[in-house]
């Protein structure tokens, strides 16, 4: 069975303090992975996405991460946090049979303080 | 502007009644998915449907029901059998192939 696991669900760091937050996967074939984030009262949107290549990737607003395929990880980063980074942080993974089905994990809590 | 449009953003209902849950989207794509959202529990995948016409069950299709008479419409119906129905209800479109989700605002249901 395919799922995502995402360890910390709730994280809290002080401006400029740098971002690191962990994903596992279970999947056995080809994987699609992607992070998605909610800010407060808004529609979920697409931060990155990894198809093939390179295992770095880099997403909108600062954010990057990296595929390894050997620990089933794929772990969302930013260097140096902002206030306005305050979201919940969706990790998620493309269903076989091309169905499209995205699984999600569980969802971590980001609290920035300023 | 293209989009996915859900509609209440809030509803309230009485325990037993049905209600229905309305998406629309504008972005001509092929899929579409209802999941749901609870704290602490991420987004887990109600109904889905590839095409006009044709849909599937997700993970929690229990006490809901969907419909796919037209392309650009998913509408979630939350029946009495659901039996903990208030949640965060979230519909979402992708175009086949490509990958990744565009998601509409979502509809709390709250039941009473």
């Amino acid at each position: 069975a395919q799922s995502v696991s995402q360890h910390n669900h709730h994280v809290i760091l002080s401006e400029a303090a740098s971002l690191e937050l962990g994903c596992n996967y279970s999947y056995g074939g080809t994987v699609n992975l992607f992070w998605y984030v909610q800010y407060p009262g808004q529609h979920l949107q697409l931060l990155l996405k990894y198809f093939s290549g390179d295992p770095l990737v880099k997403g909108i607003k600062g954010f990057e991460a990296e595929f390894i395929k050997s620990k089933f990880s794929f772990n969302l980063r930013k260097p140096s946090v902002q206030w306005s980074d305050t979201a919940e942080y969706f990790c998620a993974l493309a269903g076989s049979g091309n169905t499209g089905k995205l699984i999600f994990g569980q969802g971590t809590t980001l609290q920035v303080k300023p | 502007d293209g989009g996915i449009t859900q509609s209440p953003k809030y509803l309230f209902r009485k325990e037993g009644q049905n209600v229905t849950l309305s998406c629309e989207q504008n972005l001509n794509h092929d899929a579409m998915y209802w999941y749901r959202q609870d704290p602490g529990q991420g987004l887990r995948l109600i109904y889905y449907s590839q095409i006009v016409n044709d849909f599937q069950k997700g993970d929690i299709a229990e006490g809901y029901s969907v419909s796919r008479e037209k392309k650009e419409s998913f509408p979630l119906t939350v029946t009495s059998a659901q039996k903990n129905p208030t949640a965060f209800y979230l519909c979402a479109s992708s175009s086949q192939g490509v990958g990744g989700y565009t998601f509409g605002s979502g509809t709390r249901l709250t039941v009473v």
